[in-house]
């Protein structure tokens, strides 16, 4: 049972802008962890999307941005593209668990 | 750039030991700048962290496991390697191995991941 909650799903047009929350507890995202975001396209393994927060790594477009606030967390994408269509999670560090913790899951759907 | 590829057995009868092993290369298994880890997500669910160990053999695991799960390292193949006790059909999932650097908390690499079925 994920400790991180994400919404099932959230769609967008092609050029619009989506934001997908992540909520947590002060064990997790409300202490010192940081936000971590991975996208997973159909039958692939997770790809790091966003580190640290906020952090892109080489090679993801800056069209995917992520904030963290108190004990939630958001992703957007803007200029929303039919490639952007998969799952995607947030994943943190929880001291109660001693452990990662994965998010829920949220599909993004291009209309 | 690290790689890594998970193989073992494809189905594991109700009862049984899972056992899985992730080859690195790249860098060496040895190294103090990776944790190493299994990931495992379900049919259609989230993802769940399960394990991981440090180059010195220092290990965690997810309490909803722990009693079941053992993780190593063999540095003589560069692997590691995920044993799973006592499973059942809710261990049927898709196994990924993965890493962090040391001082991180993010998973910068995975391998493409294997479908363990348990089943009779």
């Amino acid at each position: 049972q994920s400790v991180l909650t994400q919404p099932p799903s959230v769609s967008g047009a092609p050029g619009q802008r989506v934001t997908i929350s992540c909520s947590g507890s002060s064990s997790n995202i409300g202490s010192r962890y940081n936000v971590h975001w991975y996208q997973q396209l159909p039958g692939a393994a997770p790809k790091l999307l966003i580190s640290d927060n906020s952090n892109r790594p080489s090679g993801v477009p800056d069209r995917f941005s992520g904030s963290k606030s108190g004990t939630s967390a958001s992703l957007a994408i803007t200029g929303l593209q039919a490639e952007d269509e998969a799952d995607y999670y947030c994943q943190s560090y929880d001291r109660s668990l001693s452990g990662y913790v994965f998010g829920t899951g949220t599909k993004v759907t291009v209309l | 750039q690290v790689q890594l590829q998970e193989s073992g057995p494809g189905l594991v009868k109700p009862s049984e030991t899972l056992s899985l092993a992730c080859t690195v290369s790249g860098d060496s298994v040895s190294s103090s700048h990776y944790y190493w880890a299994w990931i495992r997500q379900p049919p259609g669910k989230e993802l769940e962290w399960l394990a991981y160990i440090y180059y010195n053999g220092g290990t965690n695991y997810n309490p909803s496991v722990k009693s079941r799960v053992t993780i190593s390292l063999d540095t003589s193949k560069s692997q590691f390697s995920l044993k799973l006790t006592s499973v059942t059909a809710a261990d049927t999932a898709v196994y990924y191995c993965a890493t962090t650097y040391s001082g991180y908390e993010y998973f910068h690499q995975w391998g493409q991941g294997t479908l363990v079925t348990v089943s009779s």
